[in-house]
């Protein structure tokens, strides 16, 4: 079972470059997350989406796009790289917004920005 | 509004001893509860969850939390630390559309 599935899993940009992560589920979970987790943080979230067509902020929005376009894919996006955005992301997908529901998380994207 | 505070950055246990990690939780209605570990480079697998009816939880790996209301707790406990449960753990609410985690503890297991 493939679960969670991020693209890439490192990436290198300079400052300035634009580039799009990938996170595609094969669970048919209706709510899929961005986090970014950095030392000491924890994860925060960045954006998610309740549905297919759907996005919200989350804590830490700014400088980040999303899109929804098909269920199974949540695509994250940075405009203008920026070495404050050097982080390790993760996706996550869950069935729904009951509160039982746990999170499936993808073995992260490493990113680094010089 | 829901938070989650965990107690210890960093947490030391010699191999085959106790493991307790602490977490506390505030929440304005009836908490659903989680616990992940983080191997390193990988991402976070649930651990166990608690939701309603029983407070003692068990789940994978011989870890157990019990839920307890009085004191808003919900502390992770392994009656005997192996090498292999070095990793870094998480203590998450439930909160409608989202989860929320707390810091993270990072387990370091002594020989």
């Amino acid at each position: 079972n493939a679960g969670v599935t991020q693209t890439p899993k490192f990436r290198v940009l300079k400052t300035g470059q634009s580039m799009t992560l990938l996170c595609a589920q094969d669970m048919n979970h209706e709510y899929m997350y961005w986090y970014r987790q950095d030392p000491g943080m924890g994860l925060r979230l960045i954006h998610y989406s309740v549905g297919e067509g759907t996005t919200a902020k989350g804590e830490v929005p700014d400088g980040y796009n999303v899109s929804r376009l098909k269920k199974q894919n949540f695509l994250l996006g940075l405009e203008s790289a920026a070495p404050s955005q050097t982080s390790v992301y993760f996706c996550a997908s869950r069935q729904s917004g009951i509160s039982n529901q746990p999170q499936h998380f993808g073995d992260g994207t490493r990113l680094s920005i010089l | 509004a829901q938070s989650v505070t965990q107690l210890g950055s960093h947490v030391s246990v010699s191999e085959g001893a106790l493991v307790l990690l602490r977490c506390n939780y505030s929440s304005s209605v009836p908490p659903y509860l989680f616990w992940y570990v983080q191997y390193p480079n990988q991402g976070l697998q649930l651990l166990l969850k608690y939701t309603t009816g029983a407070t003692l939880v068990k789940g994978i790996n011989g870890f157990e939390a019990e839920f307890k209301k009085s004191e808003t707790s919900f502390h992770l406990t392994k009656p005997s630390a192996h090498m292999s449960d070095a990793a870094e753990y998480f203590c998450a609410v439930s909160l409608y559309d989202k989860i929320i985690f707390g810091k993270g503890t990072r387990l370091h297991i002594l020989p």
